[in-house]
């Protein structure tokens, strides 16, 4: 089964606070790609990131970090001291070997001032 | 940069009627990838388009066709429109047939009354 969890559905932090949303993913092949997402209320996706799944290094820009681990299937996110424009839906997705980017159910995350 | 051109944005339809969707590629790019995005839903793959011929399908009702045309740009066309067809309509395009390397438009909202 190929399959992407975020069990996360909603998260509320107070501005400043870090946050980290976790997204599980399911497959066989060893070849994919994962990805994060951010989805503002304005509806358009903002790519955030893509990942091989032979590149396991921890990657940091700004405020955001992403932590990979292929021993627990996980591509978490982390967002450091957040701010009231990081609130929008935030999706992670999986491609392997086909057209379709197999995407989670989002969380939507709310940072409050 | 260029990026994926969508028309139109926002588009209100009643039931029963027809609708066509646009997709502009970034230049060079040869390859499109339909998705649908319900409210509250994360986005779902319907169709994409490799050198004008369809390359994968996904969940499309039959009521829904699209085609690529030699300038690349794609155009999903629905019919009989239902309530249920409300959604945001994303267009994603990459090059050479890479799946890993979509780039999203902004997005058409549909609105079926």
């Amino acid at each position: 089964a190929q399959k992407v969890t975020q069990a996360q559905t909603e998260i509320s932090v107070v501005e400043k606070e870090d946050v980290t949303l976790d997204c599980v993913y399911e497959t066989r092949d060893t070849t994919y790609y994962l990805f994060w997402y951010k989805q503002p209320p304005s509806g358009e996706l903002v790519f955030l990131i893509r990942r091989n799944s032979f590149d396991e290094q921890n990657e940091i820009s700004g405020r955001y970090s992403w932590n990979f681990q292929k021993s627990t299937s996980s591509f978490n996110f982390t967002i450091t001291a957040s701010q009231v424009v990081d609130s929008a839906v935030y999706f992670c997705a999986l491609a392997l070997n086909t057209d379709k980017l197999i995407f989670g159910t989002g969380t939507r995350l709310q940072v409050f001032p | 940069a260029a990026g994926v051109i969508q028309s139109p944005r926002h588009l209100i339809k009643e039931k029963r009627e027809t609708a066509t969707l646009k997709c502009y590629p970034i230049p060079r790019h040869d390859t499109v990838y339909w998705y649908q995005q319900g409210p509250g839903q994360d986005p779902q793959f319907l169709i994409s388009f490799y050198e004008k011929m369809q390359s994968d399908k996904g969940s499309i009702p039959d009521r829904f066709s699209a085609q690529q045309f030699s300038d690349y740009h794609s155009e999903l066309n629905m019919s009989s429109l239902e309530l249920g067809d409300s959604a945001l309509y994303f267009c994603a395009s990459s090059l050479g047939h890479r799946p890993h390397e979509q780039f999203f438009g902004p997005g058409t909202r549909l609105t079926v009354l």
